[in-house]
């Protein structure tokens, strides 16, 4: 079982260019969702989604976008990178809702300058 | 409004020491589940625990223990006699809304030989 795949596992962007993290899992889970992770600040939820064709914002979407075309796949959007997206982005996936456990990607660490 | 606090920045022991890493946590739900996370120094996520408003009996899973108390608003967490291989950040997470889930900042527990 593959369960949540991220690519890239590195990135280091541009100020102002754009880039796409994908997330696929192949467990058929309705809820996906992508945090961002930095220090002292534990896990911050940016966007989710509860099904295909459907998104919400979570905590801090300013500066991404999401779509949501199939079960499988999540994938995240920086529209013109700014050193603030620094980070480590993790996406998750689970059946039903947020009560399930979540199950994690290995992360995207990605560098803006 | 949904919070959960893990006061506990970073906690070092040494081998076969216990250990209590603490969650409070603050909702306006009636009914909600907890959940604890360990991230190892290879960075995944993984679920550890979930435990339900309704049940709160003492969970133990070999050298992991649970303990919730509604009355504190607390899920917390020991490990005894704790293993160089324990040495991870551990996070405590609310769902709310039943779409989103909130975590705390994350304890950072040093097991030194």
């Amino acid at each position: 079982n593959a369960g949540v795949t991220q690519t890239p596992k590195f990135q280091v962007l541009k100020t102002g260019q754009s880039m796409t993290l994908q997330c696929a899992q192949d467990m058929n889970h309705e809820y996906m969702s992508w945090y961002r992770q930095d220090p002292g600040m534990g896990l911050r939820l940016i966007h989710y989604s509860v099904g295909a064709g459907i998104t919400d914002q979570g905590e801090v979407p300013n500066g991404y976008n999401v779509s949501r075309s199939t079960t499988e796949d999540f994938p995240l959007r920086l529209l013109s990178a700014a050193p603030s997206q620094t980070s480590v982005y993790f996406c998750a996936s689970s059946t039903g809702t947020v009560n399930q456990p979540q199950h994690f990607g290995d992360g995207t660490r990605l560098s803006i300058l | 409004a949904q919070k959960v606090t893990q006061a506990q920045t970073e906690i070092s022991v040494v081998e076969k020491e216990d250990v209590t890493l603490d969650c409070v946590y603050e909702t306006r739900d009636t009914t909600y589940y907890l959940f604890w996370y360990k991230q190892p120094p290879s960075g995944e996520l993984v679920f550890l625990i979930r435990r339900n408003s309704f049940d709160e009996q003492n969970e133990i899973s070999g050298r992991y223990s649970w303990n919730f108390q509604k009355s504190t608003s607390s899920f917390n967490f020991t490990i005894t006699a704790s293993q160089v291989v324990d040495s991870a950040v551990y996070f405590c997470a609310l769902p709310y809304n039943t779409d989103k889930l909130i975590f705390g900042t994350g304890t950072r527990l040093q097991v030194f030989p």
